[in-house]
């Protein structure tokens, strides 16, 4: 099936950094998804890109659609503690099931 | 309601035992998945539901698992004979039409004795 290599595994950072982060993939995908996840919860939609190119913004989150439709990146700037969290890209082809990355864990360091 | 419910939130079951996973997903939302997500990895696809047709079941693990969806709304998802490696977080999304995002439950924590 089809492979999502996200990383890193694990990001240890100071309050205040920026964060980047990215996903690729062996076949292309028609939407890509980042999703935030946090202990005992589902994954909560972030941002969400359709176009191959299309650079989207929400707040301190910025993310691409990559033009050979095999990546994504997410960046956060100046991160703040609530930013903590597991972070997740997901393909999705055409109306079927996502395919998730393994996440980034994001741990923000007094 | 506001978001997808799933219940129970957490289900402990001795091997062997049947169980039954509820999900409630937001109000006119026409697509339903199910996913599992084991410790320390990302939520994988299970089953896919339009409505109550499921057009995608490739990702039951084994026929010990079935998803049904017999009124387009609530969504029931059965593991018969549970296993020590069914163990997992189950979780349920929703999303008002292909391609918008999916918007997901809190899970049913299962864990199999």
């Amino acid at each position: 099936g089809q492979q999502l290599n996200q990383s890193p595994q694990s990001m240890f950072i100071q309050e205040g950094e920026d964060v980047s982060m990215n996903c690729t993939s062996s076949s292309i995908f028609n939407t890509w998804l980042w999703y935030k996840q946090e202990p005992g919860e589902g994954p909560v939609l972030l941002i969400a890109l359709y176009k191959a190119g299309e650079l989207t913004s929400n707040g301190r989150l910025t993310a691409q659609f990559g033009i050979t439709r095999k990546d994504s990146f997410l960046n956060i700037s100046a991160s703040i503690p609530s930013d903590v969290g597991i972070y997740f890209c997901a393909g999705q082809l055409d109306a079927d099931g996502l395919t998730f990355g393994k996440g980034t864990h994001l741990i923000i360091q007094p | 309601g506001a978001g997808v419910s799933q219940s129970p939130r957490y289900k402990v079951a001795k091997r062997g035992q049947d169980v039954a996973l509820r999900c409630d997903p937001i109000s006119g939302h026409v697509s339903l998945f199910w996913y599992q997500q084991a410790l320390g990895q990302g939520p994988e696809f299970l089953t896919y539901f339009q409505n109550e047709a499921q057009l995608d079941k490739s990702g039951l693990p084994s026929d010990r698992f079935f998803a049904e969806r017999p009124e387009g709304s609530v969504s029931t998802l059965k593991i018969q004979r549970t296993q020590q490696e069914d163990s997992a977080v189950y979780l349920c999304a929703s999303s008002l039409a292909r391609g918008t995002g999916e918007a997901f439950g809190s899970g049913t924590q299962l864990s199999v004795l």
